[in-house]
C-alpha cells in the first residue's frame, strides 16, 4: 500500500488569498488524484494530475482556480485560488495502485474560507 | 460507469454482522464492484472488490447476486471502529483516468453497544 501524507493538515484562510496544498507519496506512481469534499457531502474528483503533463479537470473545475503541479513521481501541489467561503473542504489526494489497482487517499486537508 | 444506490444510514449492535447492501442495476460486463469507507475526518480506505464471485479478506465480505444487479458488504462481526460511511463504487478495472472513483453518497454505519 502507498503512504501519503498531505500538508497543511487544515488551515483557516482569508477569503481572496490562495492556499497551496502538498501531497508525498512514499512510492513512485504515474498518476494522482484531488478530490474535494464540502462538509456533509461525498467526494468529488478535482482532477487528474500525471507526471510530466497538464491535470486533466473534472466539469466544474478549472485550472485557474485550482492549479496543480506535478513535478516528479512522488509529489503533487494543489493551489485553492482566490478563495471564498465556498472553497471552505476537506481536499484530499489519491493515487492508485496495490496488488488490485485500488486508491489510496491521504489524510486530507481541512479548509476553512472566512 | 454504473451508478450505485445504498440507504442513507443503517445500526449495526456491536458483535453482529453489518450487511450493507448496494443496487447497481446498470452494471456492465466487465465492470467491478468497490467499496471502500471513511472513518470520520480520515481520507477513504479501501475494503474489498469483486466482478462475480463472492470475495472474502480480513476485513469483510463481498457477495454479488448472480445478476450482478446488486451486492452486500458483509462486516462479520462489527465493532464501534466500524463505524463509517460505506461507499459502493462501480468501475472498470484499467489504468487510466477512464476507471476513475466516483464515489455516490454512501451508507452512514452506526455500530452501538
Amino acid at each position: 500500500s502507498a503512504v501519503i501524507s498531505q500538508k497543511p493538515s487544515r488551515d483557516i484562510c482569508q477569503r481572496g488569498t490562495s492556499l497551496t496544498i502538498q501531497c508525498q507519496v512514499d512510492s513512485q506512481v504515474t498518476m494522482m488524484f484531488w478530490y474535494r469534499q464540502q462538509p456533509g457531502q461525498s467526494l468529488t474528483l478535482i482532477a487528474t494530475a500525471n507526471q510530466g503533463s497538464e491535470a486533466t479537470y473534472e466539469s466544474g473545475f478549472v485550472i485557474d482556480k485550482f492549479p496543480i503541479s506535478r513535478p516528479n513521481l512522488t509529489f503533487s501541489t494543489l493551489t485553492v485560488s482566490n478563495m471564498s467561503p465556498e472553497d471552505s473542504s476537506i481536499y484530499l489526494c489519491s493515487v492508485r495502485g496495490g496488488t488490485y489497482n485500488e486508491q489510496f487517499f491521504g489524510p486530507g486537508t481541512r479548509l476553512t474560507v472566512l | 460507469d454504473a451508478k450505485t444506490t445504498q440507504p442513507p444510514s443503517m445500526d449495526c449492535a456491536e458483535g453482529r454482522a453489518a450487511n450493507l447492501p448496494c443496487n447497481h442495476s446498470t452494471i456492465s460486463g466487465n465492470e467491478y464492484v468497490y467499496w471502500y469507507r471513511q472513518i470520520h475526518s480520515q481520507g477513504p480506505q479501501y475494503i474489498i472488490h469483486g466482478l462475480k464471485n463472492n470475495e472474502t479478506n480480513e476485513m469483510a465480505s463481498l457477495i454479488i447476486t448472480e445478476d450482478r444487479k446488486s451486492s452486500t458488504l458483509i462486516l462479520p462481526h462489527a465493532t464501534l471502529r466500524d463505524t463509517a460511511v460505506y461507499y459502493c463504487i462501480v468501475r472498470v478495472q484499467v489504468t487510466g483516468t477512464a476507471s476513475k472513483l466516483t464515489f455516490g453518497t454512501g451508507t452512514r454505519l452506526q455500530v452501538t453497544l
